[in-house]
C-alpha cells in the first residue's frame, strides 16, 4: 500500500541552492497537490494539478515551480531556496471528482534552508 | 475567499472524557468539509467528511462531526478519548468539485490527553 510517496524525506539546503521534491501516487488519481506546513499556520496550498498536463497556483506559489510529469508524478522545484522556505512539504492526491473526493497525503518532506 | 477557523490552539482532556473540537468556516456555496488528524512526524489521515445529506457524519476511530449550516460550524466530537488520540487535528473546507481544487485548512488544534 504505497499510496503517495515523496522524496527526499529530509533535506538541508544553503540559501540560493535549488532542489526538486518528487512525488508519486499509485492510486490512479487525477488531482495532485503540494502543501507546506508551518507551525501555527496549518497547511497552505502551493500548487495543484487537476489533471495531467495542467497546473494551477494555490495560496502561496511564489518561489516555487511544479511539473505534472505524467498522471502518477508531480514534482515541486525550488529554484533559489530562501530561509523562508524552511518548512514541511506534503504532497497529496485525490480522484478529483465531485462526490466522495478524499485527499490522501504523503508522509512529508522536511526542508531546512540555512 | 473561503476560510476555516479553529478557535482552540490547544485542548487538554482527561482520558475517558468526552471531546469536542470546534471548527467554523466561511464559504459562499455548499461546503465540502473534512477533519484530518496528524500524529507527530506523520502525514494527515482523514477522519471524516461531509458532502451532503445527513448532517451528522460518522468517521473512523469513534469520531463524529455535525454540520450546522446556521452556525457555519462543523465540530468534531468523541464520547470517550483514548491516550492514542493525542495529535493535531485539522478542519478543512473544499472548493469546487468536492475539494478537487484543493482544501483550505484551519490552523489546527493540538489535543493533549491527561492520564
Amino acid at each position: 500500500n504505497a499510496g503517495v510517496t515523496q522524496t527526499p524525506k529530509f533535506q538541508v539546503l544553503k540559501t540560493g541552492q535549488s532542489m526538486t521534491l518528487q512525488c508519486a501516487q499509485d492510486m490512479n488519481h487525477n488531482s495532485m497537490y503540494w502543501y507546506r506546513q508551518d507551525p501555527g499556520m496549518g497547511l497552505r496550498l502551493i500548487y495543484y494539478s487537476a489533471s495531467e498536463g495542467t497546473t494551477d497556483k494555490g495560496e502561496v506559489p511564489n518561489g516555487y515551480n511544479v511539473s505534472r510529469l505524467n498522471k502518477r508524478e508531480f514534482s515541486l522545484r525550488l529554484e533559489s531556496a530562501a530561509p523562508s522556505q524552511t518548512s514541511v512539504y506534503f504532497c497529496a492526491s485525490s480522484t478529483g471528482t465531485d462526490s466522495g473526493n478524499t485527499i490522501y497525503f504523503g508522509e512529508g518532506s522536511w526542508l531546512t534552508v540555512v | 475567499a473561503q476560510s476555516v477557523t479553529q478557535p482552540d490552539i490547544h485542548i487538554t482532556v482527561s482520558e475517558g472524557a468526552s471531546l469536542e473540537l470546534r471548527c467554523n468556516y466561511s464559504y459562499g456555496a455548499t461546503p465540502y468539509l473534512f477533519w484530518y488528524v496528524q500524529s507527530p512526524g506523520q502525514g494527515l489521515q482523514l477522519l471524516l467528511k461531509y458532502f451532503s445529506g445527513d448532517t451528522l457524519v460518522q468517521g473512523i476511530k469513534g469520531f463524529e462531526a455535525e454540520f450546522k449550516r446556521s452556525q457555519s460550524s462543523f465540530n468534531l466530537r468523541k464520547p470517550s478519548v483514548h491516550w492514542s488520540d493525542a495529535a493535531e487535528y485539522f478542519c478543512a473546507v473544499g472548493e469546487g468539485g468536492g475539494g478537487a481544487d484543493g482544501l483550505t485548512f484551519g490552523k489546527g488544534t493540538h489535543l493533549i490527553i491527561q492520564p
